[in-house]
């Protein structure tokens, strides 16, 4: 099993451009999540889904969009990049079939940088 | 909104000394996670706590849920190179989906 896959591994952006993180599990969980990991801020939730057409905002959302289509995709859009969304970010994912529990299988990470 | 702070935020040791990353939450959690970060990597799950007062042993590893369930604790005995990584702990918001992370101990081991 592949487990959580991220696309791309690395990219860099100039401020105003857009461009869509995938994330890609085939586990079939229900949850899907990401993330992004600042120095010293831990990691922060974006935006999460429990299942296909579901979506809900997490800690920080803003200058992010999310869908789910299906089950196993899950793709972060940035509209309009800015330099303070220079970060690292992770999709994760686990089954869904209780609330706030289980563990979280984490992509290897997409780093962004915007110039 | 609900925070989750860890102390300390960075920690070195002598390799076969002892450590321990302390987890605090403002607000009761139903249950604790605890995940390890090695250098460029991703976050990988260690286990999760559900009781108030449990206490979980893997190898060196002994966790511990308070009583009140807004505190947890991970204490590595003997610590190796291999501990080498960042720790942190993870809680769900009350009746939701949304897992909030502690900001993370980062610990160095020096042979």
């Amino acid at each position: 099993n592949a487990g959580v896959t991220q696309t791309p591994k690395f990219q860099v952006l100039k401020t105003g451009q857009s461009m869509t993180l995938q994330c890609a599990q085939d586990m079939n969980h229900e949850y899907m999540s990401w993330y992004r990991q600042d120095p010293g801020m831990g990691l922060r939730l974006i935006h999460y889904s429990v299942g296909a057409g579901i979506t809900d905002q997490g800690e920080v959302p803003n200058g992010y969009n999310v869908s789910r289509s299906t089950t196993e995709d899950f793709p972060l859009r940035l509209l309009s990049a800015a330099p303070s969304q220079t970060s690292v970010y992770f999709c994760a994912s686990k089954t869904g079939t209780h609330q706030g529990t289980g563990e979280l299988f984490f992509g290897e990470g997409s780093r962004l940088t915007v110039l | 909104g609900q925070q989750v702070m860890q102390i300390p935020q960075y920690q070195h040791v002598q390799e076969g000394e002892d450590f321990t990353t302390y987890c605090n939450s403002s607000t009761t959690l139903s249950n604790i996670q605890w995940y390890k970060q090695r250098p460029g990597g991703h976050p990988v799950f260690l286990i999760q706590l559900v009781k108030s007062g449990e206490v979980k042993k893997q190898k060196r590893l002994t966790f511990q849920f308070g009583e009140a369930k807004k505190n947890s604790s991970l204490h590595i005995t003997a610590t190796q190179t291999t501990d080498v990584g960042t720790y942190f702990c993870a809680g769900p918001t009350s009746g939701t989906y949304k897992y909030i992370f502690g900001t993370g101990t980062r610990l160095k081991v020096l042979a």
